[in-house]
């Protein structure tokens, strides 16, 4: 069965500082891997997808995530956090065509000055 | 001009009610769904319609019954509701259904909050 794991349900990290969101996934197939962001009282908005080009993918406001299949994982980072950063993130798997989105369960990225 | 919208943004309605909920989207994409979000934020898909048809459909009560009268519209009409109804219910829309064709990316309208008493 395919699956995603968010490592952490919460991240506090003060603002200029890396940030690292940890997910490991599950599946028989090679799949696709986005992370989504949400903003408190928003929807979700795409921050970056892998769809087996680059292992490498960049996304916007700064964040950018590595496709490790050796080690299952897709983990987000961005080298300094903003304030504006504080929010819920999701590691989202598409494990094969024609198959719904698989989400994780979020972290809650905090931000303090 | 929003992408996806959706109204009410907020219900807060009594145990047994009939209520629905309305979603729009205005970039012509194909394929339309419901997503119910609970208290932990845990995210999970209800249905999704692809040109009018339904193609995924979970394991979700009868009391919920999704209707796209067109491709741009998918409303989501619960009966008889009940206390674990009270979520965050979110309307998303993709160019297509296989997201091995596509972008992969999903667009959420900004949710809307059902409060059952």
């Amino acid at each position: 069965a395919q699956s995603v794991t968010q490592l952490d349900s919460h991240v506090s990290v003060s603002e200029g500082t890396p940030v690292l969101l940890r997910c490991n996934y599950s599946s028989s197939y090679s799949p696709s891997l986005f992370w989504y962001v949400q903003h408190p009282n928003k929807g979700l908005q795409l921050l970056l997808k892998y769809t087996s080009a680059a292992t490498l993918v960049k996304g916007i406001n700064g964040f950018e995530a590595e496709f490790k299949k050796s080690e299952t994982s897709f983990h987000l980072t961005k080298p300094s956090a903003h304030m504006s950063d504080a929010a819920e993130y999701f590691c989202v798997v598409s494990p094969q065509a024609g198959t719904a989105l698989i989400f994780g369960k979020g972290t809650t990225l905090s931000v303090s000055s | 001009d929003t992408a996806v919208s959706q109204t009410p943004k907020y219900l807060v309605t009594q145990m047994g009610n009939d209520k629905s909920i309305k979603c729009e989207q205005n970039l012509g994409h194909d394929t339309m769904y419901w997503y119910k979000q609970d208290s932990k934020k845990f995210l999970k898909i209800m249905f999704s319609y692809n040109n009018k048809e339904l193609i995924i459909n979970e394991t979700v009560p009868n009391r919920f019954s999704p209707k796209s009268p067109d491709k741009a519209h998918l409303n989501l009409h619960i009966n008889s509701l009940e206390l674990g109804d009270s979520a965050v219910y979110f309307c998303a829309s993709s160019q297509e259904f296989d997201v091995n064709l596509n972008t992969g990316e999903l667009f959420f309208g900004e949710g809307s909050r059902l409060t059952v008493l």
